[in-house]
């Protein structure tokens, strides 16, 4: 059990449409990052979220957003979907410095 | 481009024997330098990690070692067991500020009994 909670595990969409993934982090957690793997591949960085602001970004574009809340929850959010946007899509949490605990994924398949 | 670059992209290893995995960089502002295990539907976990100013950390059978001139760095599984088969990344991030980890892009790691 590591902590940190993706939901759903997995996930379809149609290009052009719209998709929120969602991350459940353990009590105390207030800096969360999330990271895109596609297959065979490295996660590639997002954006971090910390206290509930974005305070860093990898070269994705502005249709990648995300939001922090109090409860220690976060949500990815991704607006006209591409075929290339088809990874698995993970959260990683932590209280600062470098220990940070990764989630499953959620792994989303666009068509 | 492909800020860590890692090799070989698969291994195949005997129970028991040495697996070795090498990474390079270019970014010497890195200072963090982590090693993640990676199986089949799960995320990826922190394996051991090393800053820059060590050349070697050892954490039972797994250690790293640390070529700060020449922007190397490489895993070694000792005593390497049909568990350990999973896929390896290295990673590499500046200061402890966002969590911009740069990964490398994996190596599948086969042990075979």
């Amino acid at each position: 059990e590591t902590g940190v909670t993706q939901s759903p595990t997995h996930l379809i969409k149609t290009r052009g449409q719209q998709v929120t993934l969602r991350c459940s982090s353990q009590s105390g957690h207030n800096t969360v990052s999330w990271y895109q793997q596609a297959l065979g591949q490295g996660p590639q960085f997002i954006f971090q979220y910390y206290r509930e602001e974005e305070n860093g970004r990898g070269n994705f574009p502005p249709r990648f957003s995300g939001l922090q809340f109090p409860n220690y929850s976060s949500e990815l959010n991704v607006n006209a979907l591409e075929l290339d946007d088809s990874a698995l899509y993970l959260c990683a949490s932590g209280a600062g410095g470098s220990g940070y605990t990764f989630g499953s994924g959620t792994r989303l398949t666009v068509v | 481009q492909q800020q860590v670059k890692q090799s070989p992209q698969s291994l195949i290893v005997q129970k028991g024997g040495i697996s070795i995995i090498n990474c390079a960089y270019e970014n010497t502002a890195f200072d963090y330098f982590p090693w993640y295990q990676q199986f089949p539907g799960k995320g990826p976990a922190l394996l051991i990690a090393i800053r820059p100013d060590v050349s070697e950390k050892k954490e039972g059978r797994f250690t790293i070692s640390f070529n700060k001139s020449a922007k190397q760095f490489s895993l070694h599984i000792m005593d390497s067991q049909p568990g350990d088969s999973a896929t390896y990344f290295c990673a590499a991030k500046v200061g402890t500020g966002a969590n911009n980890l740069f990964f490398g892009t994996g190596t599948r790691l086969t042990v075979i009994p």
